[in-house]
């Protein structure tokens, strides 16, 4: 039984390049969550996706930053146009139904790094 | 003021000795509560899970919240050198990972 799988682990992407984040969830989990780690600072929610739907995207920067999740395939984040400040560690983690009062887990992280 | 308030450390420990690891809230909905383990370059690791108030064990690890005065903590006995990571408490009004607030976590040094 797999965990999340995120991929690439490490990304290195030219400023105002475009950078591709990809989460496929625990099978059997319907729900996507993607977080970004700034160094010594905790986990910051950016998007809540299930198949199909954006659920809550408060956490997302209001430009550059999208997210899907296909009914087909792994979940994506996208950042356009990468900026130096964009370079940080992204977490997906993903939970079967959160009406079940279950908690979520972790993929291993993207460090996306913007030189 | 942040949402939830977690010492960084570090907190150096020798081998065996008792560790208590604490996070403050302002949020008073929050109502899960977790710890999360994280060793370096790694993702979270879920070590436990509380709902509401109340302790809870697993093995050498306890969790303790105090919905009251907006406390958790969670406990370490017999520490070992493989404890040494960053140790971040979390917490949600809603199940799930949904809007979880993280703590900036606690780094962990045990000393053999």
């Amino acid at each position: 039984n797999a965990g999340v799988m995120q991929n690439p682990r490490h990304l290195v992407r030219r400023r105002g390049q475009e950078a591709r984040l990809r989460c496929s969830p625990m099978k059997g989990h319907s729900h996507v969550y993607w977080y970004r780690q700034l160094p010594e600072e905790g986990l910051k929610f950016m998007v809540y996706l299930q198949k199909e739907n954006i659920i809550d995207e408060s956490g997302m920067p209001k430009e550059r930053f999208s997210a899907e999740f296909p009914k087909e395939g792994p979940s994506i984040l996208r950042i356009q146009q990468v900026v130096r400040g964009d370079s940080a560690a992204y977490f997906c983690a993903s939970s079967p139904d959160r009406e079940q009062n279950t908690e979520a887990f972790f993929g291993q992280g993207t460090r996306l790094t913007v030189v | 003021q942040k949402e939830v308030e977690q010492d960084p450390g570090p907190l150096s420990v020798p081998e065996g000795a008792i560790v208590s690891l604490n996070c403050t809230y302002s949020n008073s909905a929050f109502q899960y509560f977790m710890w999360y383990r994280q060793y370096s370059r790694k993702g979270p690791e879920l070590l436990m899970y509380t709902y509401s108030s109340g302790n809870k064990e697993d093995g050498r690890f306890t969790a303790q919240v105090d919905k009251s005065s907006k406390y958790i903590s969670l406990f370490i006995r017999d520490s070992q050198p493989s404890d040494s990571a960053t140790y971040l408490c979390a917490m949600s009004a809603l199940a799930g990972g949904f809007k979880t607030i993280f703590g900036a976590g606690t780094r962990l040094f045990v000393k053999a």
